[in-house]
């Protein structure tokens, strides 16, 4: 099956600094969406993203197909952001099922 | 987008012990599919629960373990059964249409003791 990797694994900012965090996949895929789990373990949808660049506020995401990885890029950090940040793909002939990455641990200190 | 009800969010369960969850959508939808993330992990697919018919299970991951039901297309319940404390984990429920936005539920945390 597809694989998905996530980098880094773990990332400590201070308020107001800017990251990226990378998915990388091995294979073409039908649909892409990064999610936020905050603290409580709810999984928030952040983009879907197969293709392209889209921003919502402080976040912004890119999508490569063609080179298989995805960027998300949040800026201006607050610790609300805090949390683990996962990249889930579709690939085709998976039925609609999202394969995960291992997440991207986001420490945001004040 | 969909609303998603989870339930229970938490519970305690002894040993061989069996819990139901319970996932209930604002909204008719095509696909359901129910996930697990053991403690510090990432999300495992479970199975894909067919409105109808028996659920499609993922590699390593039983019927008689995980029995799930979906009678109409908002509704669906997974049964954790015979539990060990290995089962401690979250499990989520997800939803989305053909090829769009898959969206999740609050998820229930379970603990066995």
């Amino acid at each position: 099956g597809i694989q998905v990797e996530q980098s880094p694994p773990d990332l400590i900012l201070q308020e107001g600094a800017n990251s990226t965090l990378r998915c990388n996949f091995s294979d073409s895929v039908n649909n892409l969406q990064w999610f936020h789990q905050n603290p409580w373990g709810q999984l928030i949808n952040l983009f879907y993203i197969p293709s392209g660049t889209k921003q919502n506020g402080r976040l912004s995401a890119t999508t490569v197909a063609t080179e298989r990885y995805s960027l998300l890029y949040i800026s201006s950090s607050q610790t609300t952001d805090s949390g683990v940040y996962f990249c889930a793909v579709e690939s085709g002939g998976s039925n609609y099922k999202l394969t995960f990455g291992k997440g991207t641990l986001l420490t945001v200190n004040p | 987008s969909a609303v998603i009800s989870q339930k229970p969010s938490r519970d305690i369960c002894q040993r061989g012990t069996s819990l139901t969850i319970q996932c209930q959508v604002d909204s008719q939808v095509t696909m359901m599919f129910w996930y697990r993330q053991q403690p510090g992990q990432s999300l495992t697919l479970i199975a894909t629960a067919n409105q109808g018919s028996e659920a499609t299970y993922e590699s390593g991951f039983v019927i008689d373990k995980f029995p799930i039901s979906r009678p109409n297309l908002t509704f669906s319940t997974l049964t954790v059964s015979n539990m060990s404390p290995e089962d401690s984990s979250i499990y989520l429920c997800s939803v989305g249409d053909r090829g769009y936005i898959q969206y999740f539920g609050a998820g229930t945390r379970l603990s066995v003791l």
